[in-house]
Order: C-alpha cells, then structure tokens, then sequence
C-alpha cells in the first residue's frame, strides 16, 4: 500500500511570505495528523483531524497558522506570514481509527527554511 | 499530562554487540507505547508497540522493547547491532488522558562503530 505522501520536500522562502504543505495520507486512514520537529528536537504536534474535524488544534499558532482537510482525505497546512523561527521540518502522519492502539503512519516531512 | 524522556542524546555500540536506548514515560492512565526510527532524510518508521499483556514486545528488523511497570520504562533492545541500525530512535507515548494524542520524546542517536 502507498505510504504517507507529502509535498514539496522542500522549501526555501522569504519571512513574511505565505508558504503551504501538503498531504495525502494512506487511503481508509481517518485519522491525520501535523507535527512540526525543530533540529533535534522530537516531533510536536500541531493539529489532528478525525475525518474532516479538528478535534485537537491547542497547538496550533492560529495567528499565523491554518488547516484543512476537505473530504476527510487530503489535508494541507499553511503558514501566513512565515517568520524565521518557523523553519523546521513539518510531518504529516495518519492512523487507521481513533484508537489509543494503533501506531501512527508518517510521509518524509517538508523541510521548511526561513530567510 | 503525559511525558516522555530519553535520557541519552546518543549513543554509541560495537557492532555485534547488544543495544539498548532508553525510554522513560509519564502518563495519567495506562501508556500505551510506541518506538519510531529515523533514518536521515526520511520521515520516522513505525517498529514497535505496547498495549497490554507480555512485557517484551518484538518488532521490525530484530528490535524489542521491555515493558517495565514499576520503573515505568520501555527501554528498546537489540541483542546484536548491526551498522545500519544507525540513525535517530523517538520513543512515544499515548493514554486515555491525553485526547489520543501522540507524544514523543526528544530523541536518542544511535551510532554502531564497525
């Protein structure tokens, strides 16, 4: 079965200027989530969507951040404006259910660089 | 609120010889554990888990962890290292407190010297 896919893998943008992710999590997966993870530094999730809800954004900057998944499949992250200490590497990860039991899934992460 | 801790930034072991990296976890309820790797340039890969029953668990690529209660541990483990199970290794941790969220650790380097 086809993994997590994330695109681009890599992005290189000005501060200020608005930057998006996208993903596409492995297909029957409702469960997906966001993590940003800072240079050695573990994983920090941002948002998690149950189908097309997002039942837990806490960590989510809303000033500068925003989320979609529309249909409950696809979902993208977008960043407006981005600042300097926004770049990180953002991961995308899905998981079959909402279970406590099931391991999360994760694509190869879009390198974000901010200059 | 749950938390997990690897005590060790990195380590190093012959090739050959066991492994292990360490894991250590704070949670509310019952934890529910998990163990990714990191290879460079990849995103993380699923090796492991516990949920409940045996307190050793096996999984991919000759991995296991051990389950221990008391110390509320999950130290990962594997009796003979091979040069190419160098890379980044996060230890994660969900309960029934924490909104099915999945927490990871800060992350432990394992280096095998040849």
């Amino acid at each position: 079965e086809a993994g997590v896919v994330q695109s681009p893998r890599y992005k290189i943008i000005e501060k200020k200027q608005p930057v998006a992710f996208w993903c596409n999590p492995i297909s029957g997966h409702n469960t997906l989530y966001w993590y940003r993870q800072n240079l050695g530094q573990g994983p920090e999730l941002l948002i998690r969507y149950e189908n097309e809800e997002a039942v837990d954004d806490s960590q989510l900057p809303k000033d500068r951040f925003s989320a979609e998944r529309l249909k409950g499949v696809d979902s993208t992250l977008k960043i407006q404006p981005a600042e300097l200490g926004d770049s990180a590497v953002y991961l995308c990860a899905s998981s079959r259910g909402d279970s406590l039991f099931t391991e999360a899934f994760f694509g190869q992460g879009t390198r974000l660089t901010v200059v | 609120a749950q938390s997990v801790a690897q005590p060790e930034d990195q380590v190093n072991v012959a090739e050959g010889n066991p492994l292990t990296v360490k894991c250590t976890y704070s949670v509310s309820g019952n934890p529910y554990l998990f163990w990714y790797v990191q290879y460079p340039n990849r995103g993380l890969q699923f090796l492991l888990k516990y949920i409940t029953g045996d307190n050793l668990v096996k999984g991919s690529y000759g991995f296991e962890a051990e389950f221990n209660k008391s110390q509320t541990s999950f130290h990962l483990k594997k009796p003979s290292a091979l040069v190419s199970d160098s890379a980044l290794y996060f230890c994660a941790v969900r309960d029934e407190t924490g909104a099915n969220n999945l927490f990871f650790g800060t992350g432990t380097r394992l280096t095998v010297i040849p």
